[in-house]
């Protein structure tokens, strides 16, 4: 099966908090899996990506944290902004040989100023 | 450079009827995407295609027809549109190397309304 299952459905932060929308894959041949996200009338737009050959990739105040062996990956927001308030995707694909990505279902995330 | 483009930006059909939404990139992408986003079930790939004359099926096919003769674009048919094709539909555009498919870059997206 070629699931990726993400949690939460919906996220509400203050202010600075940390936001953690989490991920989970079965297709143990994903090897590239990115986040992506989406403002209200927009098409989504990468935020951050990593690969399996790193446990943590950070940009800014994005994280991923990834852990192979339980087939999950992570995406932190530092310092949440309202700015931040957004849908966020995660997604999963295998680096060659397909063209395919698959998508999780989303997360609506809302930080109060 | 433009990006992706799609238009129209809104439709409405009525059932039965069919329409062509279109999808071009200028950024020489060979890889082009049509996507459906629905509440709570995410993006759903309908229809991909790797390069010019090449296309395959997604997810969720049935009920649309895609063709690739140029690089730039990439159309998506509804032949016979039911009220199960209202959606938001997004195509996206990559380049291929090494490693495989690149980051995907995504149009503004076309909200469909089949009545």
């Amino acid at each position: 099966q070629q699931q990726v299952k993400q949690s939460p459905q919906s996220l509400i932060v203050q202010k600075g908090g940390i936001s953690i929308i989490n991920c989970a894959y079965e297709n143990t041949a994903f090897d590239y899996f990115p986040w992506y996200q989406q403002f209200p009338g927009k098409g989504p737009a990468l935020l951050i990506a990593i690969r399996p050959d790193v446990s943590e990739k950070k940009e800014g105040r994005f994280t991923i944290s990834f852990n192979k062996s339980a087939k999950q990956f992570s995406l932190h927001i530092m310092d949440s902004q309202p700015g931040d308030s957004a849908t966020y995707f995660c997604a999963a694909s295998k680096a060659s040989g397909t063209y395919k990505y698959i998508f999780g279902t989303g997360t609506r995330l809302k930080v109060l100023a | 450079n433009a990006g992706v483009t799609q238009t129209p930006k809104f439709q409405v059909l009525k059932t039965g009827q069919s329409m062509t939404l279109q999808c071009a990139q200028d950024m020489n992408h060979e890889y082009m995407s049509w996507y459906r986003q629905d509440p709570g079930m995410g993006l759903r790939l309908i229809h991909y295609s790797v390069g010019a004359g090449i296309t395959d099926q997604g997810e969720v096919p049935n009920g649309y027809n895609v063709s690739r003769s140029t690089t730039e674009d990439f159309p998506l048919r509804l032949l016979s549109a039911a009220p199960s094709q209202t959606s938001v539909y997004f195509c996206a555009s990559s380049y291929s190397g090494l490693l495989g498919m690149g980051e995907q870059f995504f149009g503004p997206g076309t909200r469909l309304t089949v009545l």
